[in-house]
């Protein structure tokens, strides 16, 4: 089974604060993506990427950025972080191409920005 | 950014009864449909992938319809248990989007014993 983890599951993070969210699967897919969910909104696309030092901007991108050093590894990173920031942050990973391949999804990381 | 619409938003339901939700998407350069569950304190799981109008597909007690003329899509779950309880998401894939997911916001289903 594909598994995607995700470094924390619950984060508290102050106003400003640089946050790393990480992501790790481990099934060689090339294709990672970072979500977040919102009450009444559903799971909306901050960045994906589709190989290594690769990114794409999804529909949500502004005050993130993202990192993909590594084919296995991909971080989202808050630079300054914000209280509407606060969300559940979903990672994603899926095998090559744009076919019928579902997604995996790592468990969430409930971030609290105060 | 495409609309995909999930009703009801939530739904409570008696164990044993059979139930349905019904997701919306525009139908114009279709590409696939996808079904996840999303329980509590877990990670979504994908349920179905879907590409073909007609398409129907089934695991254990849930099911999926596909109609891609007309931008629906239906789940159902027959004789629901209370390890049903889960937030059930609906994603389209769209040629006009380059081939990115976009979701529905997602039915909460509750299953009392």
């Amino acid at each position: 089974d594909v598994k995607v983890t995700q470094s924390s599951r619950y984060l508290v993070k102050r106003t400003g604060e640089k946050v790393f969210l990480e992501c790790v699967q481990d099934m060689d897919h090339e294709n990672m993506f970072w979500y977040r969910q919102d009450p009444g909104l559903g799971l909306r696309l901050i960045y994906f990427s589709y190989d290594v030092k690769m990114k794409e901007k999804g529909d949500i991108p502004e005050g993130y950025s993202v990192s993909r050093e590594k084919k296995e590894r991909f971080s989202l990173i808050l630079e300054s972080a914000s209280t509407n920031q606060t969300s559940m942050y979903l990672c994603a990973s899926s095998p090559r191409g744009l076919g019928n391949s579902p997604l995996h999804f790592g468990n969430g990381t409930r971030l609290t920005v105060t | 950014i495409l609309n995909v619409e999930q009703s009801p938003q939530s739904l409570h339901v008696q164990e044993g009864d059979s139930t349905n939700f019904t997701c919306s998407f525009p139908s114009s350069n279709f590409y696939a449909l996808h079904w996840y569950r999303w329980e509590t304190a877990k990670s979504p799981e994908a349920l179905f992938v879907m590409t073909l109008n007609g398409d129907e597909k089934k695991k254990g007690r849930i099911s999926a319809t596909l109609n891609t003329k007309e931008g629906y899509s239906y789940l159902y779950i027959k004789g629901s248990q209370p390890e049903d309880s889960a937030t059930y998401l609906c994603a389209q894939r769209n040629y006009n989007q380059g081939g990115k997911l976009i979701f529905g916001q997602g039915t909460e289903l509750s299953v009392k014993p």
